[in-house]
């Protein structure tokens, strides 16, 4: 019973430097998402996906990119990583919007830091 | 713009004590309101969904209440164990969802 699973768990990189952070989901879900936190918040939304081939932006997008190629992996890119993207990085995924498939299930999350 | 705030940011208490933890927003257009538990290293569970049709959602020792005209939800955990250790988050569902900062709890045996 995998459900999401986020690599790496923990990352350091320095400025400038390019990763991809990956995500996958064996719950065959139709929506994902990315999320970061910041010591002492709560989670933002960077982007999210209703389905293979579709992505969009969510609240804090600037810097990353996404892409959907199948329903299970969703991985997001950072191309010139910046100090101010140390965060943890969360994927969740949920079956739909309408409620009760709207329920996301998190990933164990990935701890980057950019020095 | 919905922000959501949970006070307080840190609470303490002894083993067998009931208490709550607040959560409340800005916006009352919600579709629904979750409460999530994240502990250290983790991702987040997810505990009660509450739909903005609903005043309340009970599932154990967790009882999660819903008052959308005020903006306010609150979770009540009856009988604390040191076990429900964990920082609390609640989040508001407006198409995307929105979370708050989270309570971390402490339950001292």
């Amino acid at each position: 019973n995998a459900g999401v699973t986020q690599t790496p768990k923990f990352r350091i990189l320095k400025i400038g430097q390019s990763m991809t952070l990956q995500c996958a989901q064996d719950m065959n879900h139709n929506y994902m998402y990315w999320y970061r936190q910041d010591p002492g918040m709560g989670l933002k939304l960077i982007y999210y996906s209703v389905g293979a081939g579709i992505t969009d932006k969510g609240e804090v997008p600037n810097g990353y990119n996404v892409s959907r190629s199948t329903t299970e992996d969703f991985p997001l890119r950072l191309e010139l990583a910046a100090p101010s993207q140390t965060s943890v990085y969360f994927c969740a995924s949920s079956y739909g919007q309408g409620v009760p498939k709207n329920i996301q299930y998190f990933g164990a999350g990935t701890r980057l830091s950019v020095l | 713009k919905q922000e959501v705030t949970q006070i307080p940011a840190a609470l303490s208490v002894p083993e067998g004590e009931n208490l709550v933890l607040n959560c409340s927003f800005t916006d009352s257009a919600i579709y629904n309101l979750q409460w999530f538990r994240q502990d250290p290293g983790k991702g987040l569970t997810s505990l009660l969904l509450i739909q903005s049709s609903q005043r309340e959602q009970t599932s154990g020792r967790l009882n999660a209440s819903l008052d959308k005209s005020s903006g306010r939800s609150t979770l009540y955990i009856a009988a604390s164990q040191p076990g429900d250790s964990a920082t609390y988050l609640c989040a508001v569902n407006i198409g995307d969802m929105r979370f708050g900062a989270g309570t971390r709890l402490t339950v001292k045996p």
